[in-house]
Parts: C-alpha cells; structure tokens; sequence
C-alpha cells in the first residue's frame, strides 16, 4: 500500500520560531509538492520538487523554504513562523499522474 | 496560477446528476481530479491528457477541451458518498511536474 508520511497531525509553534514540516514517501516517486489548505482557497502550491536537490517555487512560496536531500524526503521550512502561516499543510509525491498525500499537519501559531 | 472551479458548492438529492467546471488561463498538459471528504487527504479520481487520454474512476466521467483549456467532471445518479470537496488539479504546459489546484467545489448529496 504506497504511503506518505508527514512527522505530526497537529503542531503548535510560537511566532518567531523556526518550524521543519517533514514528509516522507516510500513509492520512489519524483516528484513531491507541499500545499497549504485554507478555507475557501483550496489547496495552494508552495513548493515542489522533481528530483533529489532540484526544487521550484509554487505560488505562495514566500515565507517558505524546502529541503530534498533524499529521495523519499521532503521538508518544509518556516524560517520565522507568524500568525498568518497557521493553516493545514499537505505533502504529495507523484511519478505525474496519481498524486497521493499524506494526512496533513495542521500547523497553529501563536 | 491556480485553475478556476464552478460552482463553489452544490446541494444534491441522491441520484441527482451534478457537473463541476475547471478553467486555465494558460495551455494545460493534464488536467487532475481530486475528492476529499472531511478529515481525510485528497483521493485522485481521474487524470486526462492532453489528446484525448483517460485514466480514472469508473463511475465518475470528465471531458478536457484543450483549445479552451476547460475542464468539466460529470457525476450521475449521485450516491451519499459522492459528498465531499472536489479539486481539479492542472500541471504545466509540457510536464506532469507543477500541479496546481483550484479553490474547490463542495457537494453535498443529501438523502
């Protein structure tokens, strides 16, 4: 059964912090994106990555940084947590056509 | 850029018949669509590729109009567990790579 892991379902962080989302994939998959989910805006593309190393900003990537060392690892990194990047954060990893995610990690900043 | 997706929700009885829309601003390699019912992850339905390709659900129809880079998902004869947010994704104009959703549309399918 293929799986994406992301680390926590629920975090809660004081502003300022410097928060590692980590997501982590055992399909081999190319490509892994991390989306925010908001009410009324759907999912949003922060980042992805095609191959180890190589990545692309989405289109809210400001506020964000990745990381792809690995394969089957993908971190999302707040540099400096604020209010307003409280939200649900979705990992997903395709080979281009099914995308599965993970559960989410529902981030709360204080 | 995000695609964009009408309605924004509907409301069904059972076997009702509902179609959700998907429209680009740029040319679409693929279009992507997604369930996901509350509390849970997304869940992919079904991929069309540019040139007529379909993969997907067999319950669940969608056509993709390439020169008008819209997208339309056709669900008949509604069942309860149709109900849930449904997003179509679209990725670049020559890769699978960046895939990006919409804002999503709510269906309800009421007894």
């Amino acid at each position: 059964d293929v799986k994406v892991t992301q680390s926590s379902r629920y975090l809660v962080k004081r502003t300022g912090e410097k928060v590692f989302l980590e997501c982590v994939q055992d399909m081999d998959h190319e490509n892994m994106f991390w989306y925010r989910q908001d009410p009324g805006l759907g999912l949003r593309l922060i980042y992805f990555s095609y191959d180890v190393k190589m990545k692309e900003k989405g289109d809210i990537p400001e506020g964000y940084s990745v990381s792809r060392e690995k394969k089957e690892r993908f971190s999302l990194i707040l540099e400096s947590a604020s209010t307003n990047q409280t939200s649900m954060y979705l990992c997903a990893s395709s080979l281009g056509f099914e995308a599965f995610f993970g559960q989410g990690t529902r981030l709360t900043v204080v | 850029q995000q695609p964009v997706q009408s309605p924004q929700a509907v409301i069904l009885r059972e076997g009702e018949d509902a179609v959700i829309n998907c429209s680009s601003s740029k040319a679409l390699y693929s279009v992507h669509w997604y369930r996901q019912k509350h509390g849970e992850a997304p869940v992919f339905l079904m991929i069309l590729l540019k040139g007529g390709e379909q993969k997907g659900h067999e319950k669940i129809s969608a056509s993709f109009n390439e020169k008008k880079q819209q997208s339309s998902l056709y669900l008949t004869a509604s069942q309860l567990s149709y109900s849930g947010t449904y997003f179509c994704g679209t990725d670049g104009e020559t890769s699978g790579s960046r895939l990006t959703f919409g804002e999503g549309t709510q269906l309800t399918v009421n007894p």
